[in-house]
């Protein structure tokens, strides 16, 4: 099965920087990556999420690229502001088969004001 | 449209208890599946099902069994509550197909067994 890897597990920077989360998979036929974000008691809820025939995908302030190759993507929050603290967790899918996503473990990212 | 629906919001067992973690959604999705949340080991997959009367394992499935008479409903019940249960439980739901996309997650049950 399916076993995604993500680095690393806290990360902590002052706000205005930038926050990069690093993933990688295991399953060559995985066509499918999106990134949760999980407020503190709250349920995860997609942010982004790109696909396996796009190499890279921005959406305002964060951004995700996708190396196929290398079976690794990677989440970029540029300018990170408090609310931008929260844990995030990517995952990958397969195409075909039971469609359940595999997670990373996630990371808990602290942005200080 | 609620979406996802999980109850109860948070829960105390003694050990050896048994109980229901009910889970519906109202976006007519073929995928549910249950995760629990545990610090430091993100969400793990318990079991799912890919539509109604059909059921799978997942990673973490020992304790646990699932039904999925309707389409809607998909409870999951812990048989013999152990203190290794305590955890954050998660239901999620998704279309299947390549052109569906994100999964999502009911509000967790926060599951305590003493």
């Amino acid at each position: 099965g399916e076993n995604v890897e993500q680095h690393p597990s806290t990360l902590s920077v002052q706000e205005g920087d930038s926050a990069v989360i690093k993933c990688t998979y295991s399953d060559s036929a995985s066509n499918y990556f999106p990134w949760y974000k999980q407020e503190l008691g709250k349920r995860p809820q997609l942010i982004i999420d790109i696909r396996s025939n796009v190499g890279e995908k921005k959406d305002q302030r964060i951004a995700v690229t996708l190396n196929k190759t290398a079976k690794h993507f990677s989440l970029h929050i540029t300018e990170t502001q408090p609310e931008d603290s929260a844990v995030y967790f990517c995952a990958a899918r397969a195409s075909g088969g039971s469609y359940i996503p595999t997670f990373g473990r996630g990371t808990s990212l602290i942005v200080h004001p | 449209n609620a979406g996802v629906t999980q109850t109860p919001k948070f829960q105390v067992l003694k050990t050896g208890q048994s109980m229901t973690l009910q889970c519906a959604q109202d976006m007519n999705h073929e995928y549910m599946s249950w995760y629990r949340q545990d610090p430091g080991m993100g969400l793990r997959l318990i079991h799912y099902s890919v539509g109604a009367g059909i059921t799978d394992q997942g990673e973490v499935p020992n304790g646990y069994n699932v039904s999925r008479s309707t389409t809607e409903d998909f409870p999951l019940r812990l048989l013999s509550a152990a203190p290794s249960q305590t955890s954050v439980y998660f239901c999620a739901s998704n279309w299947a197909g390549d052109g569906a996309t994100e999964a999502f997650f009911g509000q967790g049950t926060r599951l305590t067994v003493v």
